[in-house]
């Protein structure tokens, strides 16, 4: 069965950090892109950042470009997400999704910056 | 970036009628390797998304075959042939033919 968990989310004040992460089973994790994508409290789906099967290539929509960080353990298959510099409009639930084929997507987890 | 654009954004449909969700892309999204990364993501309520469609017209496994994909270049459609009542929630197409990816704003299904 195929499982991704994502993990870290909760709540932080404007210019905090926080460090999602992702663990993926039930599918060949190395052979997947990965992504993070988002969505804001009833509002739509937003892709945050991108990742390719070794690491070696990474994407982010502008808004994440420079405070957060993609990246990926494959021995533990492990997808993760650093968030620095967290601004109000980063609120949001935050899914990891699998790109192998097949598409999977975890459950999300939730992320709430506020003072 | 490429602006998705979805129509309608509410979608009420007596059970058993058809359903039909267009998508515009602001640029062709066939990319250099010749295919076309256009895919239909459904949301039902309080779950995370599923795609249903993706590379334009191809069904993921287990979507039952009264939903089917369409479209070519910059224009895209989403067909459902019979809509059941757990066809119920949001759908958003999304392009992953250059990056950065991006989704329609997404078109919420109801029973009427």
């Amino acid at each position: 069965e195929v499982q991704l968990v994502e993990s870290g989310g909760g709540s932080v004040q404007p210019e905090g950090s926080l460090r999602l992460s992702c663990a993926a089973s039930g599918f060949t994790f190395s052979n997947s892109w990965m992504s993070w994508v988002r969505q804001a409290p009833g509002r739509g789906l937003e892709w945050v950042a991108h990742i390719h099967p070794g690491g070696s290539q990474t994407y982010y929509v502008d808004s994440s470009r420079g405070r957060f960080t993609i990246s990926r353990d494959n021995a533990k298959n492990s997808l993760y997400l650093q968030m620095n510099s967290l601004r109000a409009e980063d609120t949001a639930v935050y899914y990891c999704a699998a790109w192998v084929g097949q598409n999977y997507w975890g459950q999300g987890t939730l992320v709430t910056v506020s003072p | 970036d490429v602006v998705v654009t979805q129509s309608p954004l509410s979608l009420p449909v007596t059970l058993g009628q058809p359903a039909s969700i267009s998508c515009r892309s602001s640029q062709s999204l066939v990319k250099s390797d010749g295919n076309t990364y256009l895919h239909w993501f459904q949301q039902r309520p309080g779950q995370s998304p599923r795609r249903l469609i993706y590379k334009v017209s191809n069904r993921d496994s287990g979507v039952p075959d009264r939903f089917s994909g369409s479209g070519s270049g910059t224009d895209f459609t989403l067909k459902i042939s019979r809509v059941e009542a757990e066809d119920v929630g949001l759908y958003y197409c999304g392009q992953t033919s250059l990056w950065p990816h991006t989704f329609g704003q997404g078109t919420k299904l109801e029973i009427k």
